[in-house]
């Protein structure tokens, strides 16, 4: 059974501080990694991963997988209070229908 | 472009009732829809594949005769929570995969909230 472990659970900081969210993950076949931010509706895509040591960059957001390791980073830096919401790690793989697994979600609030 | 939209965004049914939810896709084709489940403080659980045409695959653990899905064209998924009871009050999320673009993405719509009371 494909398998998603985020880390921490929840994580409180404030404004400037720089956050790393961890995404380890056991799946059959793997094809990519995704990260998605979700505040109060539905996921809003970030990231998508498929190559071990490529930096991905939006902004103040910058992720990497490492596929030797099973591991995903997602960093935030200079944080804002905007940034608050749970970041979801998802990883495809396994059947052909492009099943997505999600992991259980780092709640991140960023304080004034 | 790739705007998924879902009817209701919420609804609250007595005990007992059936609830059907609509997942469109707004501009593109999406050969293959999915839906999860989400409750409060707790991820997305996959519930359902759904394809364009075709039977629904379930996953472990989820039945098929009280979730009951229907891809009857290429913008279109709806499911249907069948004699609904308050266990099922839960956030119901589709996503799809629109047919012309890069396997690996999924566009996710708003989520619908379901209470039963």
């Amino acid at each position: 059974e494909d398998k998603v472990v985020q880390s921490p659970l929840s994580l409180v900081v404030h404004e400037g501080d720089t956050v790393t969210l961890n995404c380890s993950y056991e799946v059959t076949n793997f094809r990519s990694l995704l990260w998605y931010k979700q505040e109060k509706k539905a996921p809003t895509f970030l990231f998508m991963l498929t190559s071990s040591g490529i930096e991905k960059k939006s902004g103040r957001l910058s992720s990497i997988l490492d596929k030797k390791e099973l591991f995903s980073i997602l960093n935030i830096t200079a944080t804002q209070t905007g940034d608050s919401a749970v970041y979801l790690c998802a990883v495809k793989g396994g059947t052909s229908y492009g099943k997505l697994t999600f992991g259980q979600g780092t709640i991140l609030t960023v304080h004034p | 472009g790739a705007v998924v939209s879902q009817h209701p965004s919420w609804v609250i049914c007595k005990s007992g009732t059936s609830v059907k939810i609509e997942c469109r896709s707004l501009d593109f084709q999406a050969t293959t829809m999915f839906w999860y489940r989400q409750f409060p403080k707790q991820s997305l659980m996959l519930m359902a594949t759904s394809n364009e045409g075709s039977k629904a695959t379930y996953e472990q653990g989820v039945e098929k005769d009280k979730f009951l899905i229907n891809h009857a064209s290429l913008t279109l998924s709806t499911l249907t929570v069948t004699s609904a009871h308050p266990e099922d009050s839960s956030f119901y999320i589709c996503s799809a995969r629109d047919r012309d673009r890069d396997y690996n993405e999924q566009f996710f719509g708003p989520g619908t909230r379901l209470t039963v009371l």
